[in-house]
Formats: structure tokens, sequence, C-alpha cells
């Protein structure tokens, strides 16, 4: 089946660090790779997405490069603030009879102080 | 764009009542998707619709569980006869396209207590 691997948090870091927040998957076909944000309170918001082997994602100084080989996705951030501060949840989809259905992992809580 | 809109933000229930929440997709949106989401979880997957027929449902969803698109706008989820298990985040999301990598939408979320 599918499934995605996320690293477990809560990560905190200080404001300016560098970010990395570790995503695998499993997937029974060639998934496209999402990663979406949840602030408190809110919904998810789609952050970056990549769809193919090699493309690398980008939105809001965060980055992700989809890696075929190691079947991972990891988000990273050079420089964090303190409103980045969210849960980040790695997902994967593939086309099916059934549309566009995501498989996420369980998400990584980011807090950023000062 | 005014995003997918959801109704209501909180439900508290009894254990046993039955509860709707409302889901209003973005308007050109064709596709519509009903989540899970627990505690420290990632959100689950229910069921899906394409235009008002419901094409996919999983095994997550009991048969306590019943979700209707009809004119292929608004969706509702019911739950009968809830349990506290029930208790969790309900997201609804929507799409244009099926194409790869085209992104879900999704609203605020319902959250359901149980008591």
């Amino acid at each position: 089946g599918n499934s995605v691997t996320q690293m477990e948090g809560p990560v905190t870091l200080s404001e300016e660090a560098f970010l990395t927040i570790n995503c695998t998957y499993t997937a029974t076909g060639y998934p496209s790779l999402f990663w979406y944000v949840q602030y408190p309170g809110e919904g998810l918001q789609l952050l970056l997405k990549a769809t193919k082997a090699d493309d690398k994602g980008s939105n809001k100084g965060f980055e992700a490069t989809y890696r075929k080989e190691t079947t991972s996705f990891h988000l990273e951030k050079g420089s964090v603030q303190v409103s980045d501060s969210a849960v980040y949840f790695c997902a994967l989809m593939i086309l099916t009879g059934g549309g566009n259905k995501l498989t996420f992992g369980t998400g990584t809580q980011l807090k950023v102080e000062l | 764009d005014t995003g997918v809109s959801q109704d209501p933000r909180h439900k508290i229930t009894k254990r046993g009542q039955n509860v709707t929440f409302r889901c209003d997709p973005i308007s050109e949106h064709n596709r519509l998707y009903w989540y899970r989401q627990t505690l420290g979880q990632g959100p689950e997957f229910l069921t899906y619709f394409q235009n008002e027929a419901q094409l996919e449902k999983s095994r997550l969803l009991s048969d306590r569980f019943s979700a209707e698109r009809p004119k292929g706008s608004f969706s509702t989820l019911e739950i009968q006869r809830t349990e506290q298990g029930d208790s969790a985040m309900y997201l609804c999301a929507s799409s244009l396209e099926q194409g790869a990598g085209a992104p879900l939408h999704f609203g605020n979320g319902t959250r359901l207590t149980v008591t």
C-alpha cells in the first residue's frame, strides 16, 4: 500500500536556524509529492509540490526535492522565522479511479523561538 | 476564489445524537473530498465525489456515516448515533483537475466533540 513516514516532532529551533524535516514514502505507483502546512486553528494549506523525480518544489523560502532513488521528499528552509511555527504534513498522491486522493504522514510540529 | 467553506467550525454533541456538517467547495471545482483528522495524526481519507457522484468510500466510513453532494455543489456529511470515537476534525477539500500534482484545497474544518 501507500504510506508516508515523517520525523517525529516537535522540532524546536531558534529564529534564523536551518530547518530539515525528513519525509520518506512507500508507493505502489509513481506518486506526486506534497508538503502541506497547518497553522493553529486553520485547515491545511499547500506549501509546495513535485510531480516527478528530481523536481524541486519551492515556496516562501521552503524547498523539497523529489528523490526517487531514496523515496524521499525532505523539507528544508535556510532561515526559519517565528511565523513558520506550524504543523507540516508530507503527502503523496497517486492517480486512480478515485481521483486525486492524498495519503498523509502524521505531521511534524515546528516551534520557532526568538 | 473564496476558498473552501465549512460549517459549523465547532460542534459539541452528546453520544447517540446525529450531527450534520456542510462543505461549500470552490465554485468551479468538480471534485470534493472528506477527510478526518484526529489529534496528532495526519488527515485520513473518508470519501470522494466527482460532481454529484460518490465514487469512493473508505472503510473508515462506517454505515453510521453518510455523505451527499446534491447537484454537484455543496456537500453534507452526516454522522448518526455519534460515539466518542467520532471526536475529530472533519476536513473538506476540493479540486478542479485530476492531473498529476493537481492539489487539493482544504477548508478550515469542523471540530466535533462527542461527550
